[in-house]
C-alpha cells in the first residue's frame, strides 16, 4: 500500500539553528499539505500545495518558515531560526486532488527545540 | 468561522465495552465534509471515514459506526466491543466544499484507553 514518506522521524535542534523536513507524497497525488501538531492539540494547516503552487499559506509564519515543492512531487519545510515554541509534530499529508478526496498522512517529524 | 469541539478529553473503558466519542462542529457553509482520524502512539494519522453534509445516512464498518445528525451539528463515532488495539487518540475534523483549498479543521482529540 502506498504511503506518505517523511524524514527525519525525530529531530533535536538548538534554538536559533536551521532545520528542514522532507516529505514524499503518494505517487500521483497532486495536493500536498504540511500540518503542525502541538502536544495535546489537533493538527493545524501550515501550507497547502496544488502541484508546485502554494494554495494556502495563511497560517505559515513566513518570517521564519518556508516551504517549497519545486517539481510538484516532494516537498521541503524549513525553519530558520528555530524557536522553543516550534517544538511540535510536523505532519505531511497528500490527496489525489483538492476536493472529495481524503488526505493521507505520513508518520510525522517530531521536532524538539532546546 | 469553522470549529470542531470534542468535549471528551479522555475516556477509559474495559475491553469489550461499547464506547461513543462525541463530535460537535460549527460552520456557516451549507456543504461540507466531516472526517474521523485515528492517531495511535506511533503518531501517524489514520483515515477512518469521510462523510459529506448532504448524506445523513449513518454508516457501519465492522465494529465502527458513525451517527451524523445535521440538526444538532454532531458526528459521533461508536466503537462496539472495544479492543486494546483501539487505544489511540481520535480526531474529528471538518473541511469546506468547493474552492481551491480544503484544509482540515481538527478538534482537540479524545484519548481512548481500552484496558484489558
Amino acid at each position: 500500500e502506498a504511503e506518505v514518506a517523511q524524514s527525519p522521524r525525530y529531530k533535536i535542534t538548538e534554538k536559533s539553528q536551521a532545520v528542514a523536513f522532507w516529505c514524499d507524497p503518494i505517487s500521483g497525488h497532486a495536493t500536498l499539505y504540511w500540518y503542525r501538531q502541538i502536544l495535546g492539540q489537533g493538527p493545524e494547516l501550515l501550507v497547502q500545495f496544488q502541484d508546485e503552487s502554494v494554495v494556502d499559506d495563511s497560517q505559515l509564519p513566513k518570517d521564519r518558515f518556508s516551504a517549497e515543492r519545486l517539481k510538484g512531487v516532494d516537498s521541503t519545510l524549513k525553519i530558520q531560526p528555530a524557536e522553543l515554541g516550534d517544538s511540535a509534530m510536523y505532519l505531511c499529508a497528500s490527496s489525489f486532488e483538492t476536493q472529495m478526496y481524503e488526505q493521507y498522512f505520513g508518520p510525522g517529524t517530531r521536532l524538539t527545540v532546546t | 468561522a469553522q470549529k470542531v469541539t470534542q468535549a471528551q478529553t479522555e475516556i477509559s473503558v474495559v475491553e469489550k465495552e461499547d464506547v461513543t466519542l462525541d463530535c460537535v462542529y460549527e460552520t456557516r457553509d451549507t456543504t461540507y465534509y466531516l472526517f474521523w482520524y485515528k492517531q495511535p502512539p506511533s503518531g501517524e494519522l489514520v483515515f477512518l471515514i469521510r462523510r459529506n453534509s448532504f448524506d445523513e445516512q449513518n454508516e457501519i464498518s465492522g465494529r465502527y459506526s458513525w451517527n451524523f445528525q445535521k440538526s444538532t451539528s454532531s458526528f459521533n463515532f461508536t466503537i462496539t466491543a472495544s479492543q486494546v488495539v483501539d487505544s489511540a487518540v481520535y480526531f474529528c475534523a471538518l473541511s469546506g466544499y468547493g474552492g481551491a483549498t480544503n484544509k482540515l479543521i481538527f478538534g482537540t482529540g479524545t484519548l481512548l484507553a481500552v484496558q484489558p
